[in-house]
């Protein structure tokens, strides 16, 4: 099946730093989105993207669909201590001509120091 | 505030028995998921539904089976737990299962097997 490799598995940073993270697939998707999850909870999307070459922000997340189509990023600015958290790529293509599947990638741990 | 409610939040149980967790959201989404989230696997579908009425298998439906009476619950069912089943379980919904609008999901049940 269609795998995502998401990157770095994790960060340390200091506060006030910026932060890059991406994933990457040897498919092609529909739609990319980007969830966070702190302890104890469940994924919360933060950002849908739609389109190639999309680039959308949410405050200081920005997020960007691949021209591909087969990748997309994610770039915190100006990092807070509550944007600790793991933060999962997520790949959604409709799957023979029925449901769209959705494919996790394998989530990068960001923590930041204050 | 709307969203998707799981219960148990936590659970122990001993090996062979039957557990159900349950799932119920109230923004009248037409599809509903169960995943299970494993430390170095990510988060993988079990089954799915799109509507009341009918349901699909996911990635890893072995030994579980779901029932969807209704738009609201989407319950999940381990016939006879056994260790490997020890995982964080997510329930999902989005609003088509034939669109690619985003899954949302609620805060999890950790259930361990003994």
């Amino acid at each position: 099946g269609q795998q995502l490799n998401q990157s770095p598995q994790s960060m340390f940073i200091q506060e006030g730093e910026d932060v890059s993270m991406n994933c990457t697939s040897s498919s092609i998707f529909n739609t990319w989105l980007w969830y966070k999850q702190d302890p104890g909870e469940g994924p919360v999307l933060l950002i849908a993207l739609y389109k190639a070459g999309e680039l959308t922000s949410n405050g200081r997340l920005t997020a960007q669909f691949g021209i591909t189509r087969k990748d997309s990023f994610l770039n915190i600015s100006a990092s807070i201590p509550s944007d600790v958290g793991i933060y999962f790529c997520a790949g959604q293509l409709r799957s023979g001509g029925s449901n769209y599947k959705l494919t996790f990638g394998k989530g990068t741990l960001l923590t930041v120091n204050p | 505030i709307a969203g998707i409610t799981q219960a148990p939040t936590s659970q122990i149980l001993a090996a062979g028995r039957r557990m159900t967790l349950r799932c119920t959201q109230d923004m009248r989404h037409n599809a509903m998921y169960w995943y299970r989230q494993d430390l170095g696997l990510g988060l993988r579908l079990i089954h799915y539904s799109n509507t009341a009425g009918t349901t699909g298998k996911g990635e890893v439906p072995d030994g579980y089976s779901v029932s969807r009476a209704n738009t609201d619950d989407f319950p999940l069912t381990l016939a006879s737990a056994v260790p490997s089943q020890t995982s964080v379980y997510f329930c999902a919904s989005s609003e088509h299962g034939y669109s690619n609008q985003p899954q949302h999901f609620g805060d999890g049940t950790r259930l361990s097997i003994l």
